[in-house]
């Protein structure tokens, strides 16, 4: 899978709108953007994928860039429940490989 | 709370102990997937199953054995472990081992070695 690149960390107040970045300049046509982040305590928690076009879910809307070589995971209102590790990952949708690389993340905090 | 259950939250064993951990899931998922996090650094695979047959060893030691009784069942055997295999190993499973399908994750089971 192809590196990705996201500040250490960020912080947010409560109820405001946070955007996290993601670079992966060398991300191929066939590479797939997903988001996974890790709360405090638990296993990973899937948050959001695409390929060309935004997309939207009930947890976040990714921002993905015309050329793709950067994207951001917008959380619209946060909460304090919001504060955890988030991980932007690139999969190939042609790879053999089935496991998630994970990078080191973004931790974000939340200020109530 | 998760779909993918682990069993224990918490285990402290001797260097000389064999414990297993346990890993279900009951989604109709075919993929699983056992991962090893140390503190403040992200998870690395070990292994993956796909259709309850092996597919993937990241070259992890003999010390560390996996079984896939069943597709609902993963555990993960452990002997002669080492202080340093200290962390956090968590399971996960997919729908299929298509890369573009979510993996769902337990929320671990952290190992401490005495």
């Amino acid at each position: 899978d192809a590196k990705t690149t996201q500040p250490n960390s960020m912080e947010s107040n409560e109820e405001e709108p946070v955007h996290l970045p993601c670079n992966h300049s060398t991300i191929s046509g066939t590479d797939y953007i997903h988001w996974y982040r890790q709360l405090p305590s638990q296993g990973p928690e899937y948050v959001i994928h695409g390929l060309t076009s935004n997309v939207n879910n009930r947890m976040a809307s990714l921002a993905i860039a015309e050329d793709r070589k950067s994207s951001t995971l917008i959380l619209h209102r946060a909460t304090l429940r919001d504060a955890a590790v988030y991980y932007c990952i690139l999969r190939d949708i042609l790879g053999s490989a089935r496991q998630l690389t994970f990078g080191s993340g973004t931790q974000l905090t939340v200020l109530p | 709370d998760t779909e993918v259950t682990q069993t224990p939250k918490h285990l402290v064993m001797g260097m000389t102990n064999k414990k297993s951990l346990k890993c279900e899931q009951h989604m109709g998922h075919r993929a699983m997937y056992w991962y090893k996090q140390k503190a403040k650094k992200p998870p690395e695979l070990m292994f993956v199953y796909s259709y309850e047959k092996l597919s993937i060893n990241e070259s992890v030691p003999s010390r560390f054995s996996p079984e896939c009784p069943n597709s609902s069942l993963l555990n993960l055997h452990l002997h002669a472990l080492q202080p340093e295999d200290s962390a956090l190993y968590l399971c996960a499973s997919s729908r299929t081992g298509n890369s573009n399908q979510p993996q769902h994750f337990g929320d671990g089971t952290r190992l401490s070695i005495l």
